[in-house]
């Protein structure tokens, strides 16, 4: 079974640019989830999906931050404009139905954005 | 208040050796679970075992199992003979509560760095 995907991998842009990251979750998980994690630290979430809604965007900064899932499935995450404060390593994880199970999340490698 | 305490930043142990990697967390909801996390430097967060808060009985996966101490409020990660594979950062995370459909975003301490020698 594959894994959470995410691209690119590696980011580096200057302060001010527009960036966008994106995540391919398990098959068949209904719930998605985009964290940041700084350096040194551990994730923090940023925004969770149900299928295509947003249940859980209280932590995403929505000055710059917009994050979407179209048809349930991919999802992207950007940022517009960039700020030096945002270089972290953004992970994408997924979880199948929470109902019938304990809710692992199995996470993406991450996308390594740096901000010049 | 910190939901997750890992007390040890960082840790050297001898190869073959058992390690203990301490987690203590805090929340009022009486159904959560717990989970750790290793991460090497590759970046990916890889999951290793779950214990959830009505489970009478210690997680076991493999080399992993979870001393769970529910009235400490701690949930301590044991790996057992310890590899040098075993080098990597370690999070503890805290699922509160169970919304109806979806699952909670995690919690995540601040992790441990653990280095294996040989």
């Amino acid at each position: 079974e594959a894994g959470v995907v995410q691209s690119p991998r590696y980011k580096i842009i200057e302060k001010k640019q527009p960036v966008a990251f994106w995540c391919n979750p398990i098959s068949g998980h209904n719930t998605l989830y985009w964290y940041r994690q700084n350096l040194g630290q551990g994730p923090e979430l940023l925004i969770r999906y149900e299928n295509e809604e947003a249940v859980d965007d209280s932590q995403l900064p929505k000055d710059r931050f917009s994050a979407e899932r179209l048809k349930g499935v991919d999802s992207t995450l950007k940022i517009q404009p960039a700020e030096l404060g945002d270089s972290a390593v953004y992970l994408c994880a997924s979880s199948p139905r929470a109902r019938t199970t304990d809710g692992t999340q199995y996470f993406g490698p991450g996308t390594r954005l740096t901000v010049l | 208040a910190q939901k997750i305490t890992q007390t040890q930043p960082g840790m050297f142990v001898q190869e073959k050796e058992a390690v203990t990697l301490d987690c203590t967390y805090d929340t009022s909801d009486q159904s959560y679970g717990l989970f750790w996390y290793k991460q090497p430097s590759s970046g990916e967060m890889i999951f290793l075992i779950y214990q959830g808060s009505y489970d009478e009985q210690n997680a076991t996966e493999g080399r992993y199992s979870l001393n769970f101490q529910k009235a400490r409020k701690s949930a301590n990660l044991v790996i057992s003979a310890s590899q040098l594979g075993d080098s990597a950062m370690y999070f503890c995370a805290m699922r509160e509560g169970r919304t109806g459909g979806g699952a909670d975003g995690l919690t995540f301490g601040k992790g441990t760095h653990l280095i294996i020698q040989p």
